[in-house]
């Protein structure tokens, strides 16, 4: 059984450009959600989504961040015009309805 | 107010030896659940053990189990036997509240095993 799958594992960009983190969640596993870990801090949740639907959003920065899940396809986390600030590990897990989140290894996200 | 308080930043404990990492968090939720992740520093998330409010046993995964205090609000991770591959940061977090996505992670603690 494949675990979560995110890619890239590695992504830079300049600032003012657009990044895209995508999410294949566990086989049979039809909740997903992305968190964002900074440099020595734990992971802070952004977004909670089922397929088509974004179940809760309020860890998300109100601009520039956006997410889905659509019917088909993996999850994806778009975050346009990065800044410096936005450097940091995005994971995403996946689970069941109720059952524990198992993580993906996480996209490494720099902004030069 | 925090959520989940991990007070230890860092832990060293020798090879074989038993360890207890801290947490405590606040919530007025009667249904909430309570997890532990490990972080090696390749930099993946291992999720370790899981502990429902509402269950009456202390969870308990191979050499991993929960220490639930209800009462005081604590669910310390204790990992017996320790060994060298348990070097690794570990985060507690809980799930409460609807709807129940919400993972709220500890700041961590860092524990380095000792041969």
């Amino acid at each position: 059984n494949a675990g979560v799958m995110q890619n890239p594992r590695h992504l830079v960009r300049r600032r003012g450009q657009e990044a895209r983190l995508r999410c294949s969640p566990m086989k049979g596993h039809s909740h997903v959600y992305w968190y964002r870990q900074l440099p020595e801090e734990g992971l802070k949740f952004m977004v909670y989504l089922q397929k088509e639907n974004i179940i809760d959003e309020s860890g998300m920065p109100k601009e520039r961040f956006s997410a889905e899940f659509p019917k088909e396809g993996p999850s994806i986390l778009r975050i346009q015009q990065v800044v410096r600030g936005d450097s940091a590990a995005y994971f995403c897990a996946s689970s069941p309805p109720g059952q524990p989140q198992h993580f993906g290894d996480g996209t490494r996200l720099s902004i030069l | 107010a925090q959520k989940i308080t991990q007070t230890q930043p860092g832990m060293f404990v020798q090879e074989k030896e038993a360890v207890t990492l801290d947490c405590t968090y606040d919530t007025s939720d009667p249904s909430y659940g309570l997890f532990w992740y490990k972080q090696p520093s390749s930099g993946e998330m291992i999720f370790l053990i899981y502990q429902g409010s509402y269950d009456q046993q202390n969870a308990t995964e191979g050499r991993y189990s929960l220490n639930f205090q209800k009462a005081r609000k604590s669910a310390n991770l204790v990992i017996s036997a320790s060994q060298l591959g348990d070097s690794a940061m570990y985060f507690c977090a809980m799930r409460e509240g609807r709807p129940r996505g919400k993972l709220i992670f500890g700041q961590g603690t860092e524990l380095s095993v000792k041969p």
